[in-house]
């Protein structure tokens, strides 16, 4: 059974769309996190909640918007698409904050805007 | 602000041998240290992790120690295979209120037959 599941693994689309990608994971975490891969690989963070209730926002552009339905589903919403919007974006999840432990990482969207 | 430091890649080399790869880490307190591996086209997988110092994760014959008198992770295998090819990322994590990993840039290892 895979633990962090996202959809689409691949998104293709046009510069001004919206689009969304959705986050779910079985673990039984209460926090969840999205991170952004550059073209050269670099990981950085962009948003973390714990039990539906958002933690970090790494000043990203408000044309992201993270919502969380209940605590297994994380999702992003990306308004009017850029070009340096093209990136790999992963969903992670952990258990409860403060723990320190181990986020378990979905396989990633990978997003070309065109 | 808290950082890692990894040594840059690509690191080329023949099967069976001695891998290591340089991790160093600015934090202040006490983080938690992680390598995690990419493997081609694929998601984040944690390799190993140490939370306090003097600790040694190891899996899959990979292993690294935490080092708080010189802020290192390093990770070492002793002997390479083909199917180690993968990108390389370490990472640390204080957790707290804001339970984020921050990683370093990522060493792309690339082992020949």
């Amino acid at each position: 059974d895979t633990a962090v599941s996202q959809t689409p693994k691949y998104l293709v689309t046009q510069m001004g769309n919206d689009k969304s990608i959705k986050c779910e994971q079985n673990l039984g975490h209460d926090t969840m996190y999205w991170y952004k891969q550059d073209s050269k690989k670099f990981l950085k963070i962009m948003f973390s909640y714990n039990n539906k209730e958002l933690i970090i926002n790494e000043t990203v552009p408000n044309r992201f918007s993270p919502k969380s339905p209940d605590k297994a589903h994380l999702n992003l919403h990306i308004n009017s698409l850029e070009l340096g919007d093209s990136a790999v974006y992963f969903c992670a999840s952990s258990h409860p904050r403060g723990g320190k432990e181990t986020q378990y990482f979905g396989p990633g969207t990978r997003l070309l805007v065109l | 602000g808290d950082s890692v430091t990894q040594m840059e890649g690509p690191v080329t080399l023949s099967e069976e041998a001695f891998l290591t790869i340089n991790c160093t880490y600015t934090a202040t307190g006490y983080p938690s240290l992680f390598w995690y591996v990419q493997y081609p086209g694929e998601g984040l997988q944690l390799l190993l992790k140490a939370t306090k110092a003097d600790d040694k994760g190891s899996n899959k014959g990979f292993e690294a120690t935490y080092r708080k008198e010189t802020t290192s992770f390093h990770l070492e295998k002793g002997s390479v295979q083909v199917s180690d090819s993968a990108v390389y990322f370490c990472a640390l994590e204080k957790g707290g209120a804001t339970n984020k990993l921050i990683f370093g840039t990522g060493t792309l290892l690339a082992v020949q037959p």
